[in-house]
């Protein structure tokens, strides 16, 4: 069975501290695809990055980072100096590179307070 | 601009009528996707077309319909049947399958009364 696991349901900081959302995916694939989205209180989720499971080098744009780490099953992200427009719901999500559905966790909700 | 266009943006419908959700994109994607989400649900997958005149199941299709009769366009109807309608809808779309990212319109919030 495939699943997203992110335990942490609402996080709340304050501005300009750094902040890490837990991402933990259960597959059987080799071969797949993980990504996090972002949304934010528009209600559109946007795409932020895609890492396939042969790299598991570590990404770094701008403030956000993302450390894949296959012997964890983990894809956390992190956001350094936070600012309040990074508040939103974020989503990882995984899919198998052959299959048309991909699986979404149930997000965490970022709080960054002024 | 590209994108996709779901519409309407807020939707209220009584108990036993069905209501149709549209979802139109100009960005010539030949995946599109319909979600629901719910709090604390994350989500879900209803619907999903990777070509015109086909589509497959998600994990929650029942008590919806789609069609797929043009490329642009994918509109999601929620019909009677669906015994907890009242939820965000999400239309997605992405130039291949799974691989490819994700394009969200700005969603439908619907509402039974």
């Amino acid at each position: 069975a495939q699943k997203v696991t992110q335990a942490q349901t609402e996080i709340s900081v304050v501005e300009k501290e750094d902040v890490t959302l837990d991402c933990v995916y259960e597959t059987r694939d080799t071969t797949y695809y993980l990504f996090w989205y972002k949304q934010p209180p528009s209600g559109e989720l946007v795409f932020l990055i895609r890492r396939n499971s042969f790299d598991e080098q570590n990404e770094i744009s701008g403030r956000y980072s993302w450390n894949f780490q296959k012997s964890t099953s983990s894809f956390n992200f992190t956001i350094t100096a936070s600012q309040v427009v990074d508040s939103a719901v974020y989503f990882c999500a995984l899919a198998p590179p052959w299959d048309d559905k991909i699986i979404f966790g149930k997000g965490t909700r970022l709080h960054i307070l002024p | 601009d590209g994108g996709i266009t779901q519409s309407p943006k807020y939707l209220f419908r009584k108990e036993g009528q069905n209501v149709t959700l549209s979802c139109e994109q100009n960005l010539n994607h030949d995946a599109m996707y319909w979600y629901r989400q719910d709090p604390g649900q994350g989500l879900r997958l209803i619907y999903y077309s990777q070509i015109v005149n086909d589509f497959q199941k998600g994990d929650i299709a029942e008590g919806y319909s789609v069609s797929r009769e043009k490329k642009e366009s994918f509109p999601l109807t929620v019909t009677s049947a669906q015994k907890n309608p009242t939820a965000f809808y999400l239309c997605a779309s992405s130039i291949w399958a799974a691989t490819g990212e994700l394009f969200f319109g700005e969603g439908s919030r619907l509402t039974v009364l």
